[in-house]
Order: structure tokens, then C-alpha cells, then sequence
């Protein structure tokens, strides 16, 4: 079972069009990370989130952590062929306090 | 520039064969971490080092043994490999535990 679960695990959107990714533990998060992945390569982070209620943005890129902290969520506004790829939330303290642990991850392709 | 070196890019071997993937960064980061990533699972911690010498398990050990005699390496050792060893293998480095992990490029691993 996975200590943190995605959804959706797959998306296709046409260029232009918002979406959003949802990651959710049944577990407290006390630090939540976005990663995103090219297809093969390496991963790159993109934002942490500590606190109940936070929310960052980097380019039209907007990540939330809610306010019971279980549950982050990924916002794309007017999607780009460049923000293809998988995009992955990992945590710690999920399960055994100093592991890390990702989730299974949402390939998104955004199609011209 | 700031990297994580990972070797080889692309491995076939055969059941058995002992082998090394090599993991070196320049960033002087104490924490370093072994993920190997198979589709559906995300990526799935296999080994941490926490500073020099000081190594634990993380969610899938099983099968794999790790090193941490200088800073910068962190090389992963399968003493004996198995076909369910066959994955894509990433190594990262951080300042502090968990923030912003920085990646290699991958190791491709095939396992006869």
C-alpha cells in the first residue's frame, strides 16, 4: 500500500487548460514535497510545504497544503507542452519517522 | 555546477553478478539516499546516509548493501542480483533531511 496516494495517476489536457493533482495520507504531513520528473530522467523539485494552509507558486505553478495538513494539491494554470512529465509528492514522517516516501506519481502530457 | 554523478547510465547483467552503481555529489550535502523506481510504485527508498559512515535502512533494503566512507560517495552494491532487481535507480543528496533533494540523472538497470 502507498503511504501516499495520488491521483489522478494519468492526465491528458489540451494546451491551455488548467489542472490540478491531488496527494493525500492518512497520516499528519509535516513536510510536504512536489517533485517533477521528464520522462527517464531525474527528478527536480519544485516546492515544500510545511504549515496547514500553505500555498506557493512558482511560474503557473501553485501548490496548496490544506489546512489538517493531509492533503496537497498541485494547481497548473494554462497548461504548456514544457510542464509534461510526472509529477511526484513525497513526504517523511508518514510512516517510519526518518524514511522518505513518494508517492506513485501523475504522468500529465499536455498536447498542442 | 552543482550535480549528482551517478554510474553507469545503463547496466545488463546476469543473475548473480555482482555489481556497484557509483553516486558522487559536489555539494558537500550530508544526506544522501538510494530510490529505485518502478511503474505504479513511485519511487521507493532503498538506503539513507545521514553523514559519514552512518547508514540506515529505508522502505526496500532487501537485497542491496550501501557505503559511506567519504562525504561525496554513496555507492549502492547488489551482491547478488535478481530479476526483481531490474529498475531505474536514482540517487540524491541534501543539506538537511529531506529538503530539497537533489538528483542524479538515473541508472538503468536490467537484471537476466
Amino acid at each position: 500500500s502507498q503511504e501516499l496516494e495520488q491521483s489522478p495517476q494519468s492526465l491528458i489536457v489540451q494546451e491551455g487548460k488548467n489542472l490540478t493533482i491531488n496527494c493525500t495520507s492518512s497520516k499528519t504531513l509535516y513536510g510536504l514535497y512536489w517533485y517533477k520528473q521528464k520522462y527517464g530522467e531525474g527528478l527536480i523539485f519544485l516546492m515544500m510545504l510545511q504549515k496547514g494552509g500553505e500555498e506557493k507558486s512558482h511560474e503557473k505553478i501553485t501548490a496548496k497544503l490544506d489546512e489538517k495538513k493531509q492533503q496537497s494539491s498541485l494547481h497548473i494554470t494554462a497548461s504548456q507542452p514544457s510542464h509534461a512529465g510526472i509529477y511526484l509528492c513525497g513526504a517523511d514522517k508518514v510512516k517510519d519517522f526518518n524514511k522518505f516516501y513518494f508517492g506513485s506519481g501523475t504522468k500529465l502530457n499536455v498536447k498542442p | 555546477e552543482a550535480q549528482v554523478t551517478q554510474n553507469p547510465r545503463y547496466l545488463i547483467t546476469v543473475t548473480g553478478k555482482k555489481l556497484t552503481v557509483t553516486c558522487s555529489q559536489n555539494m558537500n550535502h550530508e544526506y544522501m539516499s538510494w530510490y529505485r523506481q518502478d511503474p505504479g510504485l513511485g519511487l521507493r527508498q532503498i538506503y539513507y546516509s545521514m553523514n559519514v559512515e552512518v547508514t540506515d535502512k529505508g522502505d526496500v533494503p532487501e537485497g542491496y548493501k550501501v557505503s559511506r566512507k567519504e562525504k561525496r560517495n554513496f555507492p549502492l552494491i547488489l551482491e547478488s542480483p535478481s530479476p526483481n532487481q531490474t529498475s531505474l535507480y536514482f540517487c540524491a543528496s541534501s543539506p538537511v533531511p529531506w529538503e530539497t533533494q537533489y538528483f542524479g540523472p538515473g541508472t538503468r538497470l536490467l537484471v537476466l
